[in-house]
């Protein structure tokens, strides 16, 4: 099977524009979940979708948003780049059998952001 | 709220030596626990897991007991290899309203030398 792929994976871009990035889950996953990633933040969760739905939300301004389509691969979005944004941004799926928490999540390589 | 605690490091280490990198974590419920690796320039690879009191995940020789009574996770091998360099992130995710987030540490450094 396929592995967890972001597209894309090196992104440079300018204070106030805005970004979006791609995930692709494993074959078969419905949840999809954002994480960013920076050196005095360590790893911080986003949102997480579930059959095209958010189901639940970090702590992050409303800059940031997600969305995921019919075939579970996903997009985020970030508009008004900030210096602050800049990050790893790392998508995971997992397969969800329900309301259990054992499900282990899945990382892609993640897409390295830089804003200048 | 859920919160996982690691270690300090960096960790550095001679080739052969054994390893114990702290976990300790704080979560309602009953948490799963984790241990993932991250390479340079990679994403995060799931290393082992456990999900219940007295589980004991193992993977690539590398071992973790999940202590409910201690709500630890400790991290061990007992013989590393240079290969083993990497950031180690000990993690929990619970089920509920807080399915799909996973509650990270800080990550722990480890260098190993021939």
């Amino acid at each position: 099977k396929a592995g967890v792929t972001q597209t894309p994976r090196y992104l440079i871009k300018t204070r106030g524009q805005q970004v979006t990035l791609s995930c692709s889950p494993i074959s078969g996953h419905r949840s999809v979940s954002w994480y960013q990633q920076t050196p005095g933040q360590g790893l911080q969760f986003l949102f997480e979708y579930f059959s095209e739905t958010q189901r639940n939300k970090g702590n992050f301004p409303g800059r940031f948003s997600g969305r995921q389509f019919s075939n579970s691969r996903s997009e985020m979005n970030v508009s008004t780049l900030e210096l602050g944004d800049s990050a790893l941004y790392l998508c995971a799926s997992s397969y969800h059998t329900g309301t259990g928490n054992g499900n282990e999540q899945f990382f892609g390589p993640g897409t390295r952001l830089t804003v200048l | 709220g859920n919160s996982v605690t690691q270690m300090e490091g960096p960790v550095t280490l001679s080739e052969e030596a054994f390893l114990t990198i702290n976990c300790t974590y704080t979560a309602t419920g009953y948490p799963s626990l984790f241990w993932y690796v991250q390479y340079p320039g990679e994403g995060l690879q799931l290393l082992l897991k456990a999900t219940k009191a007295d589980d004991k995940g193992s993977n690539k020789g590398f071992e973790a007991t999940y202590r409910k009574e201690t709500t630890s996770f400790h991290l061990e091998k007992g013989s590393v290899q240079v290969s083993d360099s990497a950031v180690y992130f000990c993690a929990l995710g619970t089920g509920g309203t807080s399915y799909g987030k996973l509650t990270f540490g800080q990550g722990t450094i480890l260098t190993v030398h021939p």
